[in-house]
């Protein structure tokens, strides 16, 4: 079974820092990775995607993330956070391998920016 | 184009009682999700379909049926609700064709069961 973990639960950074989010995986096939972003009283929205190629992946909004196969990592990484980034991220996994199309969630973590 | 919608996107509900959550999709999407958002815990799978007359169980089924009414319509009920089914509720769609899934999320059903 596919798990995924988030280990950043709370992070507090005020405008202009540098932001890395942590995401490990723990499937051992072929997987498509995702981070999710959710404003406070939205919905989710696709930050960006990996299904295969380049290892570094560009989203939406200046957010990029890394695929590490050897590490089992997929970290979203932004240079210069800004007040509106206050949101919470969510990694997410599915396998290319089988017939299930569903997403394995991390448990997210909540990015607090301060003015 | 409306994405996915979902109705009621509020509901207070009493121990016992029963209630259909709907959802609506209308970008031709083979496969229909429902998940429920806890505090701390991210998004769990309840119940998918992955193409109109499926449905298979999730990671936390219990509680919880399902129908696929058509390709764009699929249904989350909750027969007998209890207080550990207070939850917000998404339901998503995506395209099951070739390898990727990107899915697309409805804005959510906040359910509290008292």
């Amino acid at each position: 079974a596919q798990s995924v973990s988030q280990h950043n639960h709370h992070v507090i950074l005020s405008e202009a820092a540098s932001l890395e989010l942590g995401c490990n995986y723990s499937y051992g096939g072929t997987v498509n990775l995702f981070w999710y972003v959710q404003y406070p009283g939205q919905h989710l929205q696709l930050l960006l995607k990996y299904f295969s190629g380049d290892p570094l992946v560009k989203g939406i909004k200046g957010f990029e993330a890394e695929f590490i196969k050897s590490k089992f990592s997929f970290n979203l990484r932004k240079p210069s956070v800004q007040w509106s980034d206050t949101a919470e991220y969510f990694c997410a996994s599915s396998s290319q391998d089988t017939g299930r199309r569903a997403l394995t969630f991390g448990s997210g973590t909540r990015l607090q920016v301060q003015p | 184009n409306a994405g996915v919608t979902q109705t009621p996107k509020f509901q207070v509900l009493k121990t016992g009682q029963s209630m259909t959550l709907q959802c609506a999709q209308d970008m031709n999407h083979n496969s229909m999700y429902w998940y429920r958002q806890d505090p701390g815990m991210g998004l769990r799978l309840i119940y998918y379909s992955a193409s109109e007359g499926t449905t298979d169980k999730g990671e936390v089924p219990n509680g919880y049926n399902v129908s696929r009414l058509n390709k764009r319509e699929f249904s989350l009920r909750l027969e007998s609700a209890a207080p550990s089914q207070t939850s917000v509720y998404f339901c998503a769609s995506s395209d099951s064709s070739g390898s990727y899934n990107e899915q697309f999320f409805g804005p959510g059903t906040r359910l509290t069961v008292l």
